[in-house]
């Protein structure tokens, strides 16, 4: 089975730009759930859809969203970034969700200036 | 108090030794818990997953589970260089959400 991908991997945005993220989790898996990760304060759960329908949802401003597709592709997007969205943000699937096995993506790597 | 705790380590252990590494948490309601690795640079992997007291073996890796102690704990036997890594802690809530602690970072010395 192919892993979970995430696209791009790397992008370079200025302050006050919107991005847009994609993930495809593992075929079969329903659960998507976001997390930034920086080196002050860790893995950050953002979110997690799961039939294409939040489930969970982290402690981060309205900025940050996303929304999953029938095919269980998900995006992430946030609007009006800040330097300190700069970030690694990793998407990770599984089967039900968090209390199963997740698997993450390789992440993608975004630097606001 | 954060919800899942790690110490940051560095752990640093001799090649051949028994790496433990340790994990608490506050939440009395989880019902999962993972350990993941981290290389430098890379994204977790999954390394061992543990629901009930007790242990549970996998080849070097043993997770350890003790709910009433809101302790969980990974010991790496004959722990290789490339054993070398940061070992995250994840702990699920009982509001469905994935917690991760600071993670742990191991050196095994050759």
């Amino acid at each position: 089975k192919a892993g979970v991908t995430q696209t791009p991997r790397y992008l370079i945005k200025t302050r006050g730009q919107q991005v847009t993220l994609s993930c495809s989790p593992i075929s079969g898996h329903r659960s998507v759930s976001w997390y930034q990760q920086t080196p002050g304060q860790g893995l950050q759960f953002l979110f997690e859809y799961f039939s294409e329908t939040q489930r969970n949802k982290g402690n981060f401003p309205g900025r940050f969203s996303g929304r999953q597709f029938s095919n269980s592709r998900s995006e992430m997007n946030v609007s009006t970034l800040e330097l300190g969205d700069s970030a690694l943000y990793l998407c990770a699937s599984s089967l039900f969700g968090s209390y199963n096995e997740q698997f993450f993506g390789p992440g993608t790597r975004l630097t606001v200036l | 108090q954060k919800e899942v705790e790690q110490n940051s380590g560095p752990l640093s252990v001799p090649e051949g030794a028994i790496a433990s590494l340790n994990c608490t948490y506050s939440d009395r309601g989880s019902q999962s818990f993972f350990w993941y690795r981290q290389y430098s640079g890379k994204s977790p992997e999954l390394i061992m997953f543990i629901y009930s007291n007790g242990d549970k073996e996998d080849g070097r890796f043993t997770a350890q589970l003790n709910k009433a102690s809101q302790y969980v704990s990974l010991l790496i036997r004959d722990s290789q260089p490339s054993d070398s890594a940061t070992y995250l802690c994840a702990v699920s809530s009982n509001t469905g959400k994935l917690i991760f602690g600071q993670g742990t970072t191991l050196q095994v010395k050759p």
